[in-house]
Order: structure tokens, then sequence, then C-alpha cells
């Protein structure tokens, strides 16, 4: 069974301070991780990540997996107020179908002015 | 439409009832996906739609539980005899062609409570 799980579990910082978000995932053939960001309800797309080592970057997020150690981390950078969100993170195995995401419980992250 | 749409967004029924949940992907989306969603809790595929077909419905809990497709657009998850335990935010999520290199766009959820 796929899994995924993440830390820390809440996270509160300052405006202008820089997070990292970790995810590390134990999955029956390794097919995608992925990073989404979830406000109210709809969870947002951040980041695909397939390939190890490379890092993806946009704006002031950016991540990187390491298919070795089987964990990737969400960097944020200059934190803002708008950045409050729980943060989720979820991997793509050939366990059941091609398309089940297992997601992890997600960090709570919270910005203060 | 511009992105994934449910309706209603919030739904209340008793025990017992038997409640739809609608999903109307992004247009031109072939893969459409259900998800479960719990307080405190990361979403949990529930069923996978490529098409008109179910291509892998083994994350729906029991029998209970049905989701359809009759024209591969809208979807509508139905659930018989609801419980308590049923009481959850519902995601549907579609992407372009189901593939392992697309993106799934999520929709915002209806939030089912189980009185």
């Amino acid at each position: 069974e796929d899994k995924v799980v993440q830390s820390p579990l809440s996270l509160v910082v300052h405006e202008g301070d820089t997070v990292t978000l970790n995810c590390s995932y134990e999955v029956t053939n390794f097919r995608s991780l992925l990073w989404y960001k979830q406000e109210k309800k709809a969870p947002t797309f951040l980041f695909m990540l397939t390939s190890s080592g490379i890092e993806k970057k946009s704006g002031r997020l950016s991540s990187i997996l390491d298919k070795k150690e089987l964990f990737s981390i969400l960097n944020i950078t200059a934190t803002q107020t708008g950045d409050s969100a729980v943060y989720l993170c979820a991997v793509e195995g050939s366990s059941g179908s091609a398309r089940q995401l297992t997601f992890g419980s997600g960090t709570q992250l919270t910005v203060l002015p | 439409g511009a992105g994934v749409s449910q309706t209603p967004s919030n739904k209340v029924t008793e025990k017992g009832k038997y409640v739809e949940l609608r999903c109307d992907p992004i247009s031109g989306h072939t893969a459409l996906y259900w998800y479960r969603q719990s307080l405190g809790q990361g979403p949990e595929f529930l069923i996978y739609f490529q098409g008109t077909g179910a291509a892998d419905d083994s994350g729906l809990p029991n029998d209970r539980f049905f989701a359809v497709r009759p024209e591969g657009s809208v979807s509508t998850l139905k659930i018989q005899r609801t419980e308590r335990g049923d009481s959850a935010v519902y995601l549907c999520a579609s992407s372009l062609r189901g593939s392992s290199t697309d993106t799934q766009y999520f929709g915002p959820g209806t939030r089912l409570t189980v009185l």
C-alpha cells in the first residue's frame, strides 16, 4: 500500500521567513510526486516532480525530489500572509490504477503579519 | 468551463437517506476522479473514469457508493443509506487524457454532513 508522510503537521512563522516542508513516501513503481496548496476547499496544483535532483521553481516556491531517499521538500522564501494554507503532497504509483494519487495529511502553514 | 465545478457546495442529510453529488469537469478533459477528504486528512481516492467507463473503482469503501459518467463529461457520485461516517468533503478532479504526465485539477468540493 502506498504511503505518504508529511512533516511538520503545522508550522507558524512570520512574514519574511523561509520555510521548508517535508514529504516522505513509500510507493510501488513510482511515477510522480505532486505538491498542492489548499486554502479553502479546492487543492490548487503547484508542482509535479518525476526526476530526481531537478529543482522545480515558481516565484518564491521551489521543490526538489530525491528518489533514492524517497522524499521531497517544498521551500517557500520570503513568506507572505497569503501563503497561509494546507500544503499537500501526493504520489502516483501503480499499485492501483495508473492514476490513483495517494495524499499525505498535509502541513498547515500559518504566516503571521 | 474555466475550472472543475461541483454542486451542491454543501449538503446536509439525515442518516439513511440517498444523496447525489455532481461534478462538471474542465471542458475537453477525458479523465475524471473522485476523492473524499475527512477533517485534518489528505484526500482519499475513490474512483477514476476514463471517458464513460470506470477505469478504477478500488477506492469506493462499500457497495453503498456508486458513480456514473454516462456521456463522458458530467459525473454523479451516489451514496445510498448514508451513515454519519460518510460526512466529509467530496472532491472531484479532472485531467486532460489521464496519462501519468497530466495534472489533476480539483474542484471546490461538496461538504456532506450526515446527521
